[in-house]
């Protein structure tokens, strides 16, 4: 069973502070995602990396791919109320006939006070 | 707005009913996956189809079957329900592989 384990699984900050949430299998991905979900909502694409190494910005958010592809990590720089939220990481693995089956993280639950 | 639609947004049934859960995925898309999302157990993968064929299968149970229709829209029946079943249920769509855009999902209660 390939698991994703997320952490931390919750997370509780003050606005202005930074925060990183991680991502870690102990199999290779050929694709990781990162989700943000609202309570009552489905889930919201947020990124895709593909590539060892690879680092992605979208505004306060920078998502970095493990060089090996087995990790990835979120970190948000200074966090406002509007960043609250569950965010969830979901990889396919490589080989196999995964055919594109996602695997979820347990999900970390930020929550940023005013 | 991902381009998924799921319905109903809420299904409050008794324990012992059957229950079928619609989803449309996105124009172009050729592939739907169910999820169970519940607090203890996350999201949790059930089944994919593509083109009208299952494609993989995850942790879903037999009293679970799907199926998607020539017109691509899928439906995911739930019977004999037990209380453990109330959960959000999301469909996800995409052109086979890649990126999932996820609907807003149905939330499940069962009393």
């Amino acid at each position: 069973t390939q698991l994703l384990e997320q952490s931390p699984q919750f997370l509780s900050i003050q606005e202005g502070e930074n925060l990183t949430v991680y991502c870690n299998s102990s199999s290779v991905f050929s694709s990781l995602q990162w989700y943000r979900q609202e309570p009552g909502e489905g889930p919201v694409l947020l990124v895709t990396v593909v590539t060892g190494g690879e680092v992605k910005k979208l505004k306060r958010l920078t998502f970095q791919f493990g060089d090996a592809r087995k990790d990835s990590s979120l970190h948000i720089t200074a966090a406002q109320p509007g960043d609250t939220g569950l965010y969830l990481c979901a990889g396919v693995y490589a080989g196999g006939t995964s055919y594109g089956k996602l695997t979820f993280g347990q999900g970390t639950i930020l929550t940023v006070h005013p | 707005d991902s381009g998924v639609t799921q319905t109903p947004k809420h299904l409050i049934t008794a324990t012992g009913q059957r229950v079928t859960l619609r989803c449309s995925p996105r124009s172009g898309d050729l592939s739907v996956y169910w999820y169970q999302q519940s607090l203890d157990q996350g999201l949790q993968f059930l089944i994919q189809y593509y083109n009208g064929e299952e494609r993989a299968k995850g942790n879903i149970l037999e009293r679970f079957s799907a199926q998607q229709f020539p017109d691509l829209h899928s439906e995911l029946n739930l019977s004999s329900l037990e209380l453990g079943d109330s959960a959000l249920y999301f469909c996800a769509s995409n052109r086979g592989a890649g990126e999932q855009y996820f609907g807003p999902g149905t939330r499940l209660t069962v009393t």
